[in-house]
């Protein structure tokens, strides 16, 4: 139990396209998700909470107008870069924990999804 | 600000060896500690998580303690294995962060590597 999906694991755009990336729970729902980022050979840094149903939280120095976050439901949260640059080549993760039961508070992860810009 | 330090960065053994990997925090006030597994170009799988009223747990071959007033956890591996190979990341939920409480901040993994 408690598995995350994330959706595209790698996606190549030219520069100045949008991208989403979306973040399931599958077998479980999720009030609050979370996104990170991850640069090669570093760790994960958290870049903004994901709420259902209100506007998410962004981490200090993550502009929330390029990296849109979108909660619509309990098991569902996007991601989207906009008008990339190849500085937001990265590794994007999102996390979710139980909103309920017996791993509440315990945050499971996606697979990840590597974003190249050219 | 809590940090988060994981000791050694790299470390390489030969199969069968038991080996400790360690994570330190510089603010004790955490809910809980959880640990990570990352193979390249994944996501992360969840080993282990203590809470901070616990003082370790078991999982197979994988034993996680926490001594939440020195700020130091210990992952330890019995009989590695070379499918054990991974970047092992521990992360902290902190109490004094703000907003939401299900943030964790990560440590910076040690990469270990399982010679077969």
């Amino acid at each position: 139990g408690a598995v995350v999906s994330q959706h595209p694991s790698r996606v190549i755009c030219k520069s100045g396209t949008s991208v989403k990336i979306e973040c399931r729970s599958l077998d479980f729902q999720a009030t609050t998700m979370f996104w990170y980022r991850q640069f090669p050979k570093q760790s994960l840094m958290l870049m903004a909470t994901s709420n259902e149903g209100s506007k998410a939280t962004y981490e200090q120095g993550v502009e929330k107008d390029k990296f849109l976050i979108n909660h619509a439901s309990l098991t569902l949260s996007t991601l989207t870069v906009t008008s990339a640059h190849p500085e937001d080549s990265s590794f994007y993760i999102c996390s979710a924990t139980p909103a309920r039961g017996r791993k509440t508070g315990e945050l499971f992860f996606g697979e990840g999804s590597r974003l190249t810009v050219l | 600000k809590q940090e988060v330090t994981q000791i050694p960065a790299a470390l390489s053994v030969p199969e069968g060896e038991n080996l400790v990997l360690n994570c330190s925090f510089t603010d004790s006030a955490i809910y809980n500690l959880q640990w990570f597994r990352q193979d390249p170009g994944k996501g992360l799988t969840s080993l282990l998580l203590i809470q901070s009223s616990q003082r370790e747990q078991t999982s197979g071959r994988l034993n996680a303690s926490l001594d939440k007033s020195s700020g130091r956890s210990t992952l330890y591996i019995a009989a590695s294995q070379p499918g054990d190979s991974a970047t092992y990341l521990c992360a902290v939920r902190p109490m004094n962060y703000g907003g939401a409480t299900n943030k964790l901040i990560f440590g910076t993994g040690t990469l270990l590597a399982v010679q077969p």
